[in-house]
């Protein structure tokens, strides 16, 4: 069974700074991806980010970036500049290539400050 | 463009009473289909998922059930709910190991 671990419960920045998100996971599988999920007081779940195990490139999305250490099961997420939209529960997540079953983390409140 | 729909949005039901949560899908076919359960605004907890019409795999024993009568069609049902069956309920689908999510359903049992 796949884990997600994502160690900081709350967390928050100054607008305008740089935060980083940790997450890591356990699996057998070979071939998985993972994702960061944002989820705003709407409580709508948005996609922020993918990273495919097999690409070594981090994934980037404008502000947003991955860290992965493949061999050390790491998938870290930085914002980088800030803005107070980004306030909202993040989840990191994973799921096989062969199933798409998604594992969530239990989410890092984030909060940005003016 | 593919959309998902989900509702109703909230609900508040007794004890002892059914429940049924509709999801559907458009603009895809054949695509996996989820159902999850966020309690107390954390984590989320994988409850169905199906692969196709009829084909369910429950991920946890539960007082639920879930049925897929058409291929874009998903249903959580109840026949009972408990106190404990509180909680946002979100239905998801997946194409290439991207999941999609509907707005979600807020259930108070009372």
């Amino acid at each position: 069974a796949q884990t997600v671990t994502q160690s900081q419960p709350e967390m928050s920045v100054q607008e305008a700074e740089t935060v980083t998100l940790s997450c890591t996971y356990d699996t057998s599988e070979s071939n998985y991806y993972l994702f960061w999920y944002k989820q705003p007081p709407s409580r709508q779940m948005i996609l922020v980010i993918r990273q495919e195990a097999y690409k070594q490139q981090n994934a980037t999305e404008n502000r947003f970036s991955v860290n992965f250490q493949k061999a050390a099961k790491s998938f870290s997420l930085k914002i980088s500049d800030s803005q107070l939209g980004d306030t909202a529960m993040y989840f990191c997540a994973f799921t096989p290539g062969s199933n798409y079953k998604l594992t969530f983390g239990k989410g890092t409140l984030l909060t940005v400050n003016p | 463009s593919q959309t998902i729909h989900q509702w109703p949005a909230t609900l508040v039901q007794p004890v002892g009473s059914p429940l049924s949560l509709e999801c559907t899908v458009e603009g895809t076919s054949n695509p996996n289909l989820y159902w999850y359960r966020q309690a107390a605004g954390r984590g989320l907890q994988l409850l169905f998922y199906s692969i196709g019409i009829g084909q369910i795999s429950s991920e946890v024993p539960q007082n639920l059930s879930a049925s897929r009568p058409q291929d874009r069609q998903f249903i959580l049902s109840s026949k009972k709910l408990l106190l404990s069956d509180s909680g946002f309920y979100l239905c998801a689908w997946a194409r290439e190991a991207e999941a999609f999510f509907g707005q979600g359903t807020r259930l108070t049992v009372v």
